[in-house]
């Protein structure tokens, strides 16, 4: 079975400052790894995904992920935050067993002017 | 442009009373997904159907009952025996429910509360 763990639920950040949310994931297989992103009211949009090739995984608006088997981490950065990335953020995982995707809690995001 | 369309974007349900909410997709996917958010829970999955026709439980099935008649929808009851239905519900789809790497998209959702 398939977990996901977001290490935070909510991240603080100037404008103009580095992101980082925090994942750790557990997979009886080698697991797909997504992150999305939820505005307020809104569906979720994908950002990135990593299906087992480059653990260096790039998304849009400037965002990517490195994926790393040893720590079972699948942590997503941003060297500079804006204001229009304050949103919620799930990482997901899915396996080879099972292809149901399973969300993290989920991890709110606030940048600060 | 190909998207999922959930309907109402608002809906409300007196005791005793089931409502079915909409969802219409016009990307040419197999398969859709109704999750439920709850603040702080992330997404839990409710139903999905891999083909028309053809739908299985999720992990919180109980009280919600789905159709899948055409491939572009896939609507979902909550029925009176589901007895905290105020969330946030969210339709999704994949080109294919059985390739484990496909991503999902996602409608705007339904905010369902109790009157």
């Amino acid at each position: 079975a398939q977990s996901v763990t977001q290490l935070d639920s909510h991240v603080s950040v100037s404008e103009g400052t580095p992101v980082l949310l925090r994942c750790n994931y557990s997979s009886s297989y080698s697991p797909s790894l997504f992150w999305y992103v939820q505005h307020p009211n809104k569906g979720l949009q994908l950002l990135l995904k990593y299906t087992s090739a480059a653990t260096l995984v790039k998304g849009i608006n400037g965002f990517e992920a490195e994926f790393k088997k040893s720590e079972t981490s699948f942590h997503l950065t941003k060297p500079s935050a804006h204001m229009s990335d304050a949103a919620e953020y799930f990482c997901v995982v899915s396996d080879r067993g099972d292809y149901k995707l399973s969300f993290g809690a989920g991890t709110t995001v606030t940048v600060r002017a | 442009d190909g998207g999922i369309t959930q309907s109402p974007k608002y809906l409300f349900r007196k005791e005793g009373q089931n409502v079915t909410l909409s969802c219409e997709q016009n990307l040419n996917h197999d398969a859709m997904y109704w999750y439920r958010q709850d603040p702080g829970q992330g997404l839990r999955l409710i139903y999905y159907s891999q083909i028309v026709n053809d739908f299985q439980k999720g992990d919180i099935a109980e009280g919600y009952s789905v159709s899948r008649e055409k491939k572009e929808s896939f609507p979902l009851t909550v029925t009176s025996a589901q007895k905290n239905p105020t969330a946030f519900y969210l339709c999704a789809s994949s080109i294919d429910g059985q390739i484990v790497n496909q991503p999902q998209h996602f409608g705007d959702g339904t905010r369902l509360s109790i009157l």
